[in-house]
Order: C-alpha cells, then sequence, then structure tokens
C-alpha cells in the first residue's frame, strides 16, 4: 500500500526558501507511470495545485507559481521534493504532496499535509 | 489561469439529491474531458471520488456521479446521506499540462 509523508520547516521566513521533501513508501516512485504532485491549501481556502513532476525529472508547473518553483526527484530515496523561493505570508498553507491518476487527476493518494507558516 | 467556479453552498435533506456546478472555459472543463472531483471533510486530507469527468476511483460510492456539459461540470450525490457533509472541489486540465482548482463548494445535510 503506497503511502506518502511531507516533510519539512513548518516556519520560514519571508522572502526565504521553502523546501519540502515527500517521501513514497511501499511502492517505487519509477514504476506504473504516476505523476506526484503538490498541492496546497491556505487556510480555510480551497486547493491549489502547485505543480507535478514524472520519474524522469519532467516538470510542470503552476504558471502563476512558475518563477519561483522547483519540483525535483531523487529515485534513488524514493523522494521528490519542493522548492518555492522569495516566499510571502501568502504562500502559508497546508502543503500536500500526492501522487496522481495520470497527468489530469491529480491526489489517487495524498500525504496527510504539512503546514507551513511564513512569518517573521 | 482562473480557478473554476463552484457554487459557495448548497444543501439537500437526507435521501434527495443534490448537484454541485463547476463552471470552467473552453480552455479547461470545456476543451478536454478530464474533471476530477474531491471530497474533503473537516480537517482531513482531500478525497478524490471522480475523474475523467465521470469515472469513480475503486471504493467510491456509486451515489456519487460526475457530468459536463459544455463549459460546466457537475458532481451530483445521489441518495443524500449525514456523511457527505464536506466540502467538495472540482479541478480540470487546462491544457501544456497544467490544472486548475475550484473554489469549493460546501455541502450541508439538513
Amino acid at each position: 500500500q503506497v503511502q506518502l509523508q511531507e516533510s519539512g520547516p513548518g516556519l520560514v521566513k519571508p522572502s526565504q526558501t521553502l523546501s519540502l521533501t515527500c517521501t513514497v513508501s511501499g511502492g517505487s516512485i519509477i514504476i506504473g507511470g504516476y505523476y506526484w504532485s503538490w498541492i496546497r491549501q491556505r487556510p480555510g481556502k480551497g486547493l491549489e495545485w502547485i505543480g507535478y513532476i514524472y520519474h524522469t525529472g519532467s516538470t510542470y508547473y503552476n504558471p502563476s507559481l512558475k518563477s519561483r518553483l522547483i519540483i525535483s526527484v531523487d529515485t534513488s530515496k524514493n523522494q521528490f521534493s519542493l522548492r518555492l523561493t522569495s516566499v510571502t505570508a501568502a504562500d502559508t498553507a497546508v502543503y500536500y504532496c500526492a501522487r496522481d491518476l495520470g497527468i489530469a487527476a491529480p491526489g489517487e493518494i495524498w500525504g496527510q499535509g504539512t503546514m507551513v507558516t511564513v512569518s517573521t | 489561469q482562473s480557478a473554476l467556479t463552484q457554487p459557495r453552498s448548497v444543501s439537500g435533506s437526507p435521501g434527495q439529491s443534490v448537484a454541485i456546478s463547476c463552471t470552467g472555459t473552453s480552455s479547461d472543463v470545456g476543451g478536454y474531458n478530464y474533471v476530477s472531483w474531491y471530497q474533503q471533510h473537516p480537517g482531513k486530507v482531500p478525497k478524490l471520488i471522480i475523474y475523467d469527468v465521470n469515472k469513480r476511483p475503486s471504493g467510491v460510492p456509486d451515489r456519487f456521479s460526475g457530468s459536463k456539459s459544455g463549459n460546466t461540470a457537475s458532481l451530483t450525490i445521489s441518495g443524500l446521506q449525514a456523511e457527505d457533509e464536506a466540502d467538495y472541489y472540482c479541478c480540470s486540465y487546462a491544457g501544456s499540462y497544467t490544472l486548475v482548482f475550484g473554489g469549493g463548494t460546501k455541502v450541508t445535510v439538513l
């Protein structure tokens, strides 16, 4: 049974870089042809797709975040990661990683989510 | 890329049917048969309940159904149950390997 777990700092200062890692267990990140997503949810707000990655390293980003965003994969560790630069309070959110059911159906399997607060 | 439009809330009595609309444009909802729906209970992780407009993942009750007409997709919950009270989000493929979510709809079971 595939499980995903996000990890990373819960507090990031404004203008700094937010870095999160998603560790996949119970299955290989390179098997099955899945896409792997990052999705966030600001407090009290809706879901926002951040971007996704294929195990080959091909990445696809939300155009509104593209200039600040890097998603990468480490197949040797069965992990994929998110780096969001120049963060502001607007980036405060619960960040979820997910395994996608194809390129157009994110979130077949979700991590538990991790709250990241941008504040001094 | 603008968020898809959903009603803020819908309500119904147990046993009734409710429908949630998700309106986009010809560049997203109307352009592809790639609409998915998610259920999220308060404080919980979202759950995929419909993908590719009308397909249900294994384990999702057939009370949940999806459809699409033009630029608007819909999620219908038939035989509404108390446990269906939750927030529901639509998501559409928007071309060039990008996705866009709707703003969410709160379903209240009266």
